[in-house]
């Protein structure tokens, strides 16, 4: 059964990029026809969607974060990695990777455990 | 302010049906299919209902989706004690260069 896991730095300042990594166990991240999203959550609030990756590298992004967002996929350690610049503390939040089966399928099905950032000097 | 309409509270007690509704766009629900997470506390968002009305092997037939238009609805027969989260539409929206949605999520609580 397909797990992933996010990690990266707890604490980012304030200007500086946040970087974080999502590792895929159980199946290949090149096999079938999934794409890899990323998703967020600050304290308390909802859900929101940053951007996705598919194996052909192509990618897609919310457009309230496209300039500052890039995500990247590295088959070889099976991991996809997001990269946020110009970080504010209204970036602070848990930040989810899900294997995304796209809008005419199983949607986002399998979700990492998420990772807290905190944007603070 | 999230782009698909949710109520942020519903509750009801052990053995009733409570229904959470989702209202969005012919850009969005109109357009495309909506899926429902579950998020117990402290935990990462589960799928509960994918296309519409599609339960992930696993999840219990008592959860139970619908759309009509722009609006979706989650509803939850038997009400048990574990069914307390917060309950989150998405669909796809196909404005600008698309990108996935969620609603602001719905508190269920209960009594």
């Amino acid at each position: 059964q397909v797990q992933l896991q996010e990690s990266g730095p707890g604490l980012v300042k304030p200007s500086q990029t946040l970087s974080l990594t999502c590792t895929v166990s159980g199946d290949s991240i090149s096999s079938g026809s999934y794409s890899w999203s990323w998703i967020r959550q600050p304290a308390g609030k909802g859900l929101e969607w940053i951007g996705r990756m598919y194996i052909n590298g192509g990618t897609d992004y919310n457009p309230s974060l496209k300039s500052r967002v890039t995500i990247s996929i590295d088959t070889s350690k099976n991991q996809i990695s997001l990269r946020l610049s110009s970080v504010t503390a209204a970036d602070t939040a848990v930040y989810y990777c899900a294997r995304d089966g796209g809008r005419w399928d199983y949607g986002m099905d399998v979700w990492g455990q998420g990772t807290t950032v905190t944007v603070s000097s | 302010q999230s782009v698909l309409t949710q109520s942020p509270s519903a509750s009801g007690t052990p053995g009733q049906r409570v229904t959470i509704s989702c209202s969005g766009s012919s850009s969005n629900i109109g357009s495309n299919y909506v899926y429902w997470y579950q998020q117990l506390p402290g935990t990462a968002p589960k799928l509960l209902i994918y296309r519409d009305n599609q339960r992930p092997s696993g999840v219990p037939d008592r959860f139970s989706g619908s759309k009509s238009g722009t609006s979706a609805s989650l509803a939850i027969s038997g009400l048990r004690s574990e069914d307390e989260a917060d309950y989150y539409c998405a669909t796809w929206d196909d404005s600008l260069s698309g990108s996935w949605v969620f609603g602001g999520g719905t508190k269920l609580t209960v009594l």
